[in-house]
């Protein structure tokens, strides 16, 4: 499968406690975002890196959140003293940048649940 | 960011065509109109998008009237497994970073 993987597909953890995601992107792909998806709701923006270097961050992206790329390729995205809020499906989404319709090929999500 | 408005939900039935209309009063002359589509439990994929007229795939159409101040999603001949949430996005496909910005979208479902 050539596709966008994220590891885990689910996550259950008691509030205070860190986690950590992982996504891989499409390999030839140099963007990778992440977004995340309450229940009912689109996803929502969080954090995009171009190559190894993270370019954007969204406000709702906590001083409790970090995401690095360390080498331009898989990405991960740490929460940290988990809060109930933090429930929700965590998606990655890889790209070329310029390609001519910025279609974004989006991996499974990794689902959390604070308990 | 030009605001989309869509319909929370519609039905349908097997093999009829579906036509969903997304709002965006605010469009700007560079942004694009695109839509993507997402099962229970799975990413968003792309389905398609367009700046003016008409733009056809295998798998939709999109129009876009003249003002571009709205647009339609026509799926022909829907079947059960079309049911999912399909969002209307706009924005400029060449500005730095082109994150996405999603709605609430419209949840279809598909009846046999």
């Amino acid at each position: 499968d050539t596709g966008v993987s994220q590891d885990p597909r689910h996550k259950i953890t008691k509030r205070g406690q860190n986690v950590t995601f992982r996504c891989d992107p499409i390999s030839e792909h140099n963007r990778l975002y992440w977004y995340r998806q309450t229940l009912g709701q689109g996803p929502e923006f969080l954090t995009y890196f171009q190559n190894e270097a993270q370019l954007e961050k969204s406000r709702l992206l906590s001083d409790r959140f970090s995401a690095e790329r360390p080498k331009g390729s898989f990405s991960t995205l740490e929460i940290q003293r988990t809060e109930q809020g933090d429930s929700a499906m965590y998606l990655c989404a890889s790209s070329l940048a310029w390609n001519s319709y910025n279609e974004q090929f989006f991996g499974p999500g990794t689902r959390l649940t604070v308990l | 960011l030009a605001k989309t408005t869509q319909p929370i939900s519609m039905d349908s039935y097997e093999g009829q065509e579906v036509n969903i209309t997304c709002s965006h009063n605010n469009i700007a002359t560079n942004d694009y109109i695109t839509w993507y589509q997402q099962f229970p439990s799975q990413g968003p994929r792309f389905i398609i998008q367009g700046y003016k007229t008409k733009v056809t795939n295998e798998v939709a159409s999109l129009f876009i009237p003249a003002d571009r101040k709205s647009s339609t999603l026509s799926l022909p001949r829907v079947s059960l497994s079309d049911t999912a949430v399909y969002y209307c996005l706009v924005g400029d496909i060449d500005n730095a970073g082109n994150m996405l910005t999603f709605g609430g979208g419209t949840r279809l479902m598909v009846k046999p």
